[in-house]
């Protein structure tokens, strides 16, 4: 029973250039997270997901960020026109139901030169 | 908007050492989890709390919630070197859609 799979692990930018970061939830879990870690940061709350239904974008940028979970296929956090100051860690977490622990990923290192 | 604070940020203890830390929230929480992520990790789960004045334990942790549903601590009794990591509590707003709030977290080392 696979985990929740992020992919991929690190991932080197350029500014400007768009950034893709993949999760796969746990098998059966319909709700999915996207949080953000600095270094010495707690996790920062982005976007709550439910399958094709964006619940809670309110932790989310508005311009240059965006998120999607299809009905197949992984959930994808979008950035576009990447800064520096977007080089984080970002972490997806799934959970079965709402309210319930919640299962993370190991995180997509991302890097802006 | 909502807060979870914890602090300080770091602390170090001598393994064999008792060791306790604390979480406190500004509004009340339907519930509060612990999470623990040790260097170059990611956040693993430990432990959910709902009801007021819960009290669990999980071998040489215990966890508390407060009776106002707006604090919680973790108590780690003769620290260990494999308890190392950084155990950040994350609380749920009562009426929000599920969105955990996650406090800064607390950055333990033990000395051997």
């Amino acid at each position: 029973n696979a985990g929740v799979m992020q992919n991929p692990r690190h991932l080197v930018r350029r500014r400007g250039q768009e950034a893709r970061l993949r999760c796969s939830p746990m098998k059966g879990h319909s709700h999915v997270y996207w949080y953000r870690q600095l270094p010495e940061e707690g996790l920062k709350f982005m976007v709550y997901l439910q399958k094709e239904n964006i619940i809670d974008e309110s932790g989310m940028p508005k311009e240059r960020f965006s998120a999607e979970f299809p009905k197949e296929g992984p959930s994808i956090l979008r950035i576009q026109q990447v800064v520096r100051g977007d080089s984080a860690a970002y972490f997806c977490a799934s959970s079965l139901q709402v309210s319930e622990k919640l299962f993370f990923g190991s995180g997509t290192q991302l890097s802006v030169l | 908007g909502q807060q979870v604070m914890q602090i300080p940020q770091y602390q170090h203890v001598q393994e064999g050492e008792d060791f306790t830390t604390y979480c406190n929230s500004s509004t009340t929480l339907s519930n509060i989890q612990w999470y623990k992520q040790r260097p170059g990790g990611h956040p693993v789960f430990l432990i959910q709390l709902v009801k007021s004045g819960e009290v669990k334990k999980q071998k040489r942790l215990t966890f508390q919630f407060g009776e106002a549903k707006k604090n919680s601590s973790l108590h780690i009794t003769a620290t260990q070197t494999t308890d190392v990591g950084t155990y950040f509590c994350a609380g749920e707003l009562t009426g929000a859609n599920s969105k955990l709030t996650f406090g800064k977290g607390i950055t333990l080392s033990v000395r051997p």
